[in-house]
């Protein structure tokens, strides 16, 4: 099945510094990619939707110059925490859906293994 | 849009008790439905999925009914395990290339 492959797993980095997170579709093309957010034992929390060649479509009260997305590519997105604060440690997840041949009407999604991101 | 409305928890169980997680659904026409899951310090995973009504998805020992009747697809395990030990979360479509729309999760922690 389709694979969504998410870098790094795990990133501790000094408050004011940035971090970039890597979002990868593995065998399928992907001209839409979605970031969550999740605090702990809490659901998910859609930040924004990445769009190939163009500008992401960020959520009410997610700060875009905060959270850079870029999607250069059909299979990659990334998400940059700039000047990381320790309130932006959480738990990052991307997520993209693959076409059928009816477009993703009722495809399922598919989700990159998360990154944890300690700001100190 | 479709919106989906699910039991929360937690929900603590013995090794080999039933489970039943509650979902129903709003929705315009017949999407899919799917439930994920998530395992401590991962991201989500498909469990199963249904997309028709009556249809059963099953994996793992879990299964869930596609109810048009009662626009319901709650979540079924004979005999849970420690290892099911997870966050279940039930999911549908909305149209075009949008994100699915989850429920809010149900964390369940199954005892030895």
């Amino acid at each position: 099945g389709a694979v969504v492959s998410q870098h790094p797993s795990r990133v501790i980095c000094k408050s004011g510094t940035s971090v970039k997170i890597e979002c990868r579709s593995l065998d399928f093309q992907a001209t839409t990619m979605f970031w969550y957010r999740q605090f702990p034992k809490q659901s998910l929390m859609l930040m924004a939707t990445s769009n190939e060649g163009s500008k992401a479509t960020y959520e009410q009260g997610v700060e875009k110059d905060k959270f850079l997305i870029n999607h250069a590519s059909l299979t990659l997105s990334t998400l940059t925490v700039t000047s990381a604060h320790p309130e932006d440690s959480s738990f990052y997840i991307c997520s993209a859906r693959a076409f059928s041949g009816t477009g993703t009407r009722n495809t399922e999604a598919f989700f990159g293994q998360g990154t944890r991101l300690t700001v100190v | 849009g479709n919106s989906v409305t699910q039991m929360e928890g937690p929900v603590t169980l013995s090794e080999e008790a039933f489970l039943t997680i509650n979902c129903t659904y709003t929705a315009t026409g017949y999407p899919s439905l799917f439930w994920y899951v998530q395992y401590p310090g991962e991201g989500l995973q498909l469990l199963l999925k249904a997309t028709k009504a009556d249809d059963k998805g099953s994996n793992k020992g879990f299964e869930a009914t596609y109810r048009k009747e009662t626009t319901s697809f709650h979540l079924e395990k004979g005999s849970v395990q420690v290892s099911d030990s997870a966050v279940y979360f039930c999911a549908l479509p909305n149209s075009g290339n949008t994100p699915l729309v989850f429920g809010k999760g149900t964390r369940l922690s199954v005892i030895a």
